[in-house]
């Protein structure tokens, strides 16, 4: 079963940026895996934020940006705002199975 | 407008059968490269993918769960089923339908029903 890595958590003050990672124990993340990010406060739904790596949702502030990084799939959170404290998932495709990461916690202080 | 709802029972008990249904609105299950998938969160923990439906019937199933898990849809009444065979406490979550787009996956979400296993 191919485990999807994310930071557990991660802090950052407002205004600031901040870069999130997916990385998938079969290899380089790249394209062909169309990472997608989403966006969870507590008792909601996830919310969709990035598909197919960097594209963006009609409801997608500006200040997400979804890309490739290092072998893994990055979601850069530029000028953070109090209101984007919350838990961040990647998915990733694996040739007919999908599998999400374990989140990332981010808090911003 | 895409919607999404989630409905079942909110207590099974172990080794029962959980039958959960997806009904929709805004969209045809019909129409080429639109799916439903499945998704769930145990309390406190990530979320995992566990099966999806295309529109041409095609279907997908999370390896790990293949053998308990069976996905259908009903066009005519807008639904998506999802069976699970042989309940444990462990598969105590909140389980969510979600919308694919021909490419975007999960664009839409319902909002959950949290199913508890126990005797």
């Amino acid at each position: 079963q191919t485990v999807v890595t994310q930071e557990p958590s991660l802090t950052v003050s407002p205004g600031a940026t901040v870069t999130l990672t997916c990385a998938s124990s079969a290899g380089a993340v790249t394209s062909g895996y169309y990472p997608n990010w989403f966006q969870q406060k507590p008792g909601q739904a996830p919310r969709p934020l990035i598909y197919s790596t960097s594209n963006k949702h009609s409801w997608t502030p500006a200040r997400f940006s979804g890309s490739l990084l290092g072998g893994k799939a990055a979601l850069t959170l530029s000028g953070v705002q109090p209101e984007d404290e919350a838990e961040f998932y990647c998915l990733l495709y694996f040739g007919g199975a999908w599998v999400f990461g374990g989140g990332t916690q981010l808090t911003v202080l | 407008q895409i919607t999404l709802k989630e409905s079942g029972p909110t207590l099974v008990k172990p080794t029962q059968t959980l039958t959960l249904t997806c009904t929709f609105s805004g969209f045809s299950l019909s129409t080429s490269g639109v799916g439903v998938g499945w998704i769930r969160q145990p309390p406190g923990k990530a979320l995992e993918w566990l099966a999806l439906i295309y529109w041409d019937d095609d279907k997908r199933y999370s390896p790990s769960l293949k053998s308990r898990l069976t996905i259908t849809k009903d066009t005519s009444k807008n639904q998506v089923v999802l069976t699970m065979t042989n309940m444990d406490p462990a598969d105590t979550a909140t389980y969510f339908c979600a919308h694919r787009s021909a490419t975007v996956m999960f664009d839409y979400w319902g909002q959950g029903t949290l199913v508890t296993v126990s005797s």
